[in-house]
């Protein structure tokens, strides 16, 4: 897998349900860093978490990181349809690289 | 402010042909990044600068492409000749103090024929 591999590629749900996306990576990391990505445009971030913390909350987005199992997870709490967007994580490694995942899609059915 | 700005949008041109985008970052930010994102290779980081000056080119797949950054206002990366594979969507970022929150631009998106 790559650094910095999200999981699943595609998600589907109903408005007001949570999502779940998870990413993994290889290598020691600074951060991790999600980001949002409507059609057509530039990706927006969400939310930054360093390698020593566990846990952050944004509004309805909640982020953790595990660095014993290299894995981060977002979940989106009650959502909207304004949150389909395709999701990335970035892993920002101990030697200055930013690697962003494939991404995952999420749709949200009004 | 603004946001980053990126121009042109949208460019076709075609093949051997020279390619010239541009990014006006956010005023004050003192990182600059280019991206190039496609199906098949996702978002991939091509340069960085910090302060001006370039510090990691690694990810620019050929010397077709180069990368410029005249002033802490203003950014070029050029291909010549441009390729068919070129054809992506181009993105600038920039950031305040490193590889933290990256503020993106809009994209160009370029096709080359």
């Amino acid at each position: 897998s790559q650094q910095g591999e999200e999981d699943p590629q595609a998600l589907s749900i109903q408005e007001g349900e949570n999502a779940t996306m998870n990413c993994s990576y290889k290598t020691s990391i600074n951060n991790l860093q999600w980001y949002r990505q409507n059609s057509g445009r530039g990706l927006v971030h969400l939310i930054l978490i360093r390698s020593n913390e566990r846990e952050k909350h944004s509004g309805r987005l909640r982020v953790t990181l595990d660095t014993s199992k290299k894995s981060s997870s977002l979940l989106i709490t009650a959502s909207r349809a304004a949150d389909t967007a395709s999701y990335f994580c970035a892993t920002v490694t101990s030697y200055d690289k930013v690697i962003f995942g494939p991404g995952t899609s999420l749709s949200v059915i009004p | 402010d603004a946001g980053v700005i990126q121009s042109p949008r949208h460019e076709v041109t075609e093949m051997g042909q020279e390619v010239t985008l541009r990014c006006k970052p956010i005023s004050g930010h003192d990182y600059l990044f280019w991206y190039r994102q496609t199906m098949m290779r996702g978002l991939e980081l091509l340069i960085y600068f910090n302060n001006n000056v370039p510090i990691d080119d690694s990810g620019m797949p050929e010397d077709r492409f180069s990368a410029k950054m005249p002033n802490a206002s203003f950014s070029t990366l050029k291909i010549q000749p441009s390729e068919p594979r070129d054809s992506a969507v181009y993105f600038c970022a920039s950031s305040l103090g490193g590889f933290n929150e990256q503020y993106f631009g809009p994209g160009t998106r370029l096709t080359v024929t």
